[in-house]
C-alpha cells in the first residue's frame, strides 16, 4: 500500500501482559516517529528512529516501552508489564527526512489494558 | 519551554461561511509551522506547512494559513467551509534540531449545514 500501515487496529489485554504494536512505514522514507493520543489530547511523542537508530527516545515514559527498527523500515514497539494507563491509540508516523518534511500518520492501534 | 496554544477548544461555523481556526506558538529559533486535521476514526492527514517564503501557505482541501511572525502566529482559514471540513485540527511546530512536533490539545471544528 502507499500509506503507513500499522497492527493490530485493536488491541485489548490484561494488566501485566507483553503487547507488540507494529508499524510499516512508507517506502523509503527514513524517519519514523511513535506518538500515543489519550481521547481529548493531542498525540504526544515517544520515539523519533532515523534509520535503525533511535534519534530520540525521550518521550518513552519507562523502562517498561521499547521500539526497534532493526532494518530501517518496519518499527515495532514493544510495552512490557502493560498497565491500565497504557490504554491509548499509539500512532505511527514517517516522514522522507525527518528535517523539515511532513510526517504521514497511520490509522493507528487502539490498546486496551483491562 | 517551547508550545503551541490553540485558545479556541471548539469552532462554529455556519456552512459557507469564512472560517478561521487560531494558533499561536513559543518556539526558539525560526520555526517550521504545520497544522494537521483528524477525522473521526481516522488518522492524523498533513494539511499544509510553512517552511520559509510567502507568508500565506496554500495547503490541501482549500485550506491556507497565515504566518505572522511578529504575534508568532499561523492562523488556519477557508474562505468558505464545507459540511465535510467539521473534524478536530492541530496546530504543530516543528521544534529545533530534534525534529519533534509539538502537539497542543487541537480545536474542534463544527461546520453546521
Amino acid at each position: 500500500g502507499a500509506g503507513v500501515s500499522q497492527t493490530p487496529s485493536n488491541k485489548v489485554t490484561e494488566k501485566g501482559k507483553y503487547v507488540e504494536l507494529r508499524c510499516d512505514p512508507i517506502s523509503g522514507h527514513t524517519a519514523l516517529y511513535w506518538y500515543r493520543q489519550s481521547l481529548g489530547q493531542g498525540p504526544e511523542f515517544l520515539i523519533y528512529f532515523q534509520g535503525t537508530g533511535a534519534a530520540d527516545d525521550s518521550g518513552l515514559p519507562n523502562d517498561r516501552f521499547f521500539a526497534v527498527r532493526p532494518e530501517g523500515s518496519v518499527s515495532t514497539l514493544k510495552i512490557q508489564r502493560t498497565e491500565r494507563g497504557d490504554s491509548a491509540v499509539y500512532l505511527c508516523a514517517s516522514s522522507l527526512t525527518g528535517a523539515s518534511g511532513e510526517q504521514f500518520f497511520g490509522p493507528g492501534t487502539r490498546l486496551t489494558v483491562l | 519551554a517551547q508550545s503551541v496554544a490553540q485558545p479556541e477548544d471548539q469552532v462554529n461555523v455556519a456552512e459557507g461561511n469564512p472560517l478561521t481556526v487560531k494558533c499561536t506558538y513559543s518556539v526558539s529559533g525560526n520555526p517550521y509551522l504545520f497544522w494537521y486535521v483528524q477525522y473521526p476514526n481516522r488518522g492524523l492527514q498533513f494539511l499544509l506547512k510553512y517552511i520559509t517564503g510567502d507568508n500565506l501557505v496554500k495547503g490541501s482541501y482549500g485550506f491556507e494559513a497565515e504566518f505572522n511572525k511578529s504575534q508568532t502566529s499561523f492562523h488556519l482559514k477557508k474562505p468558505s467551509a464545507l459540511v465535510s471540513d467539521s473534524a478536530l485540527y492541530f496546530c504543530a511546530p516543528l521544534a529545533g534540531n530534534n525534529r519533534k512536533l509539538i502537539w497542543g490539545l487541537g480545536t474542534s471544528l463544527a461546520v453546521n449545514p
